[in-house]
């Protein structure tokens, strides 16, 4: 089945320690981006990357860090999380190859910073 | 910029008729649409990529007209699986980074029996 996978699902942590969000597709899709979403705000786009090694900014980049060493994993890493991190965080690849650029969302990841 | 979607809410009852707008300030080469439903992950409805060009998914269908920087999207008829919140997103350069979408804050659509 072709799916985008996020884990955890849910997490509560506190203020400073490190954590990684993983974010995997079987799709072979190129384009892989991470959003977050706050109520009242939409979606933002907080880093997305074109290829392995390849990554760029979103529009909320701050406090964030990403990778992209193979292609169908895309970890999201906050190195020393704030509780205005505390969101609903989305993963998305993008089928590039049929013209439709659909993005397909993986399931989310509600984080809680204390 | 983030694209401006209006009406924020909407309630209808089933088989009636509803329309939210999305507007940029800046020129737009593409739009897309999703739909996310309640405690789920948003949903990809459609893309359109020339002015004026119209689609449509199921009873729901879109416009959009470059040269006034907006789209629309119309459900029609609709059924109590339409509600959810639709966003709009647009890329960032004409260059084609479809994929550096800007999403509106989203119209929450309440279908009623």
């Amino acid at each position: 089945e072709a799916q985008v996978t996020q884990n955890p699902r849910y997490l509560i942590t506190v203020t400073g320690k490190k954590l990684t969000v993983t974010c995997s597709q079987n799709m072979n899709h190129e384009y892989m981006s991470w959003y977050r979403q706050d109520p009242g705000l939409g979606l933002r786009q907080i880093y997305y990357s074109m290829n392995v090694e390849v990554t760029d900014k979103g529009d909320v980049p701050e406090g964030y860090k990403v990778s992209r060493k193979e292609k169908r994993n895309f970890p999201l890493i906050l190195e020393s999380p704030s509780p205005n991190q505390t969101s609903l965080y989305f993963c998305a690849s993008t089928d590039g190859t049929s013209g439709r650029n659909e993005q397909f969302f993986g399931p989310g990841t509600r984080l809680t910073v204390l | 910029q983030q694209p401006v979607q209006s009406p924020q809410a909407v309630i209808l009852r089933e088989g009636e008729d509803a329309v939210i707008n999305c507007s940029s300030s800046k020129a737009l080469y593409s739009v897309h649409w999703y739909r996310q439903k309640h405690g789920e992950a948003p949903v990809f409805l459609m893309i359109l990529l020339k002015g004026g060009e119209q689609k449509g998914h199921d009873k729901i269908s879109a416009s959009f007209n470059e040269k006034k920087q907006q789209s629309s999207l119309y459900l029609t008829a609709s059924q109590l699986s339409y509600s959810g919140t639709y966003f709009c997103g647009t890329p960032g350069t004409s260059g084609g980074s479809n994929y550096k979408l800007t999403f509106g804050k989203g119209t929450l659509l309440t279908v009623n029996p």
